[in-house]
């Protein structure tokens, strides 16, 4: 157990839809990442949060959003669902180190099924 | 930004071989290089990292060697086992507060027993 926490652990939607991926970052992680993994593809980076603060964006579409709430949890919101937005989805945190966060501990992630 | 590429694709061993995965990067910077194993259906888990201020590091079977000159560092399995087999991803990190590790696009390795 990473220490990370991701719900649900499977949603499936209709397409047009929207929809929550909510994500627990582990006790004293101050950044949060979100990552897109289709079939047979990698880690594709989505958008990170540090402290409750945008800290940068990859390659996340405008239908996307997201936020880190004071408590440090954050959620992806995915709105205007299409086929090729199935995925799973992972959040990820980091702990503080001397040169900024180091290593990134994955949850379980949210598999996506828009249908 | 920082560009990871990662080969091959696709390795196939058979048990007790030895197998090297390589990723290069583009960023010089970049100070840490973690080495995530995913299992079918699960999460990325870190099985070993190195930073730039050291060329080669081991954990048993796993070793991870660094060539900032050439930017480029591999992944080193000896003594592969079936439950080796997994999608392996290489990553790249510049210094700085944001930590945004890049992947690169992941390494099945299959071992036959």
């Amino acid at each position: 157990d990473s220490g990370v926490t991701q719900t649900p652990k499977h949603l499936i939607t209709a397409t047009g839809q929207r929809v929550t991926l909510r994500c627990s970052p582990r006790s004293g992680d101050l950044s949060v990442y979100w990552y897109q993994q289709s079939l047979d593809q990698g880690l594709q980076f989505l958008i990170q949060y540090y402290n409750g603060e945008e800290r940068a964006k990859g390659n996340i579409l405008e239908r996307f959003s997201a936020q880190q709430f004071p408590d440090l949890h954050s959620e992806l919101n995915l709105s205007s669902l299409e086929l090729g937005d199935s995925a799973l989805y992972f959040c990820a945190s980091s702990p503080p180190g001397p040169e900024g966060p180091t290593e990134a501990f994955f949850g379980q992630g949210t598999r996506l099924t828009v249908v | 930004g920082e560009n990871v590429e990662q080969h091959p694709s696709t390795l196939s061993v058979q048990e007790g071989d030895s197998a090297v995965i390589k990723c290069t990067y583009s960023d010089s910077a970049s100070n840490y290089f973690p080495w995530y194993k995913q299992e079918l259906g699960k999460r990325p888990q870190l099985i070993i990292d190195i930073r730039s201020n050291v060329g080669e590091k081991k954990d048993q079977r796993i070793a991870v060697t660094l060539n900032k000159t050439a930017k480029h560092f591999s992944l080193h399995i000896t003594e592969t086992q079936p439950e080796d087999s997994a999608v392996y991803f290489c990553a790249a990190r510049p210094p700085g507060g944001s930590y945004i590790p890049t992947f690169g696009r992941g390494t099945s390795l299959i071992v036959h027993p």
